[in-house]
């Protein structure tokens, strides 16, 4: 089963290059979401979506872009990157919006940003 | 804007010692999740309390949801060190937004 894909697994960008952080489930989830997860601060949402078509910002949502142009795939685009977007990203997705569905996670991009 | 307030912020204690961890908020949530993780991995879902008051048992952990269902508490007896982890609290009735975790250190 593989569950909430993402890659890379790494990347180093310098700043003001863009790119794209790939996501994609194979459970015909509805709801899938993005996370940063930085040192003392937990998981911040970044943007999520509840279907195809349909995205909404999260907590964080400056710099970072997204669509959902199929149930599968979720990607983020960071369109010029900075040095503050150094973080670890998590893509996760649920089969409903909201708790009590449970988030299923990705392993996680590790973006260094010089 | 809903947050989360966990605590301790970090814990690291002897196995075989008992601890528990709090998850508090000034939001009334419909229901609450605890997550676990560890390093490299994304988080996995412990347990989803859904009813004021309510206890759930899994194993040594026990979840207890407040009756007013603002705050939520994890307790650990006779800790092991796989234990050892980042323990989070989430919520959120249309978007799920966690707290900022627990880092706890069993040691052996």
């Amino acid at each position: 089963n593989a569950g909430v894909t993402q890659t890379p697994k790494f990347q180093v960008l310098k700043t003001g290059q863009s790119m794209t952080l790939q996501c994609a489930q194979d459970m015909n989830h509805e709801y899938m979401s993005w996370y940063r997860q930085d040192p003392g601060m937990g998981l911040r949402l970044i943007h999520y979506s509840v279907g195809a078509g349909i995205t909404d910002q999260g907590e964080v949502p400056n710099g970072y872009n997204v669509s959902r142009s199929t149930t599968e795939d979720f990607p983020l685009r960071l369109l010029s990157a900075a040095p503050s977007q150094t973080s670890v990203y998590f893509c996760a997705s649920s089969y409903g919006q909201g708790a009590p569905s449970p988030l299923h996670f990705g392993n996680g991009t590790r973006l260094t940003v010089t | 804007t809903q947050l989360l307030e966990q605590s301790p912020q970090f814990l690291s204690i002897q196995e075989g010692e008992n601890l528990t961890v709090y998850c508090n908020s000034s939001s009334v949530f419909s229901s609450l999740q605890w997550y676990r993780q560890e390093p490299g991995e994304g988080p996995v879902l412990l347990v989803t309390v859904v009813t004021g008051g309510e206890v759930k048992k899994l194993k040594r952990l026990t979840f207890q949801f407040g009756d007013a269902r603002k705050d939520s508490s994890l307790h650990i007896t006779a800790a092991q060190p796989g234990d050892t982890g980042l323990y989070l609290c989430a919520a959120g009735d249309d978007k799920i937004i966690f707290g900022k975790g627990t880092r706890l250190h069993i040691l052996p």
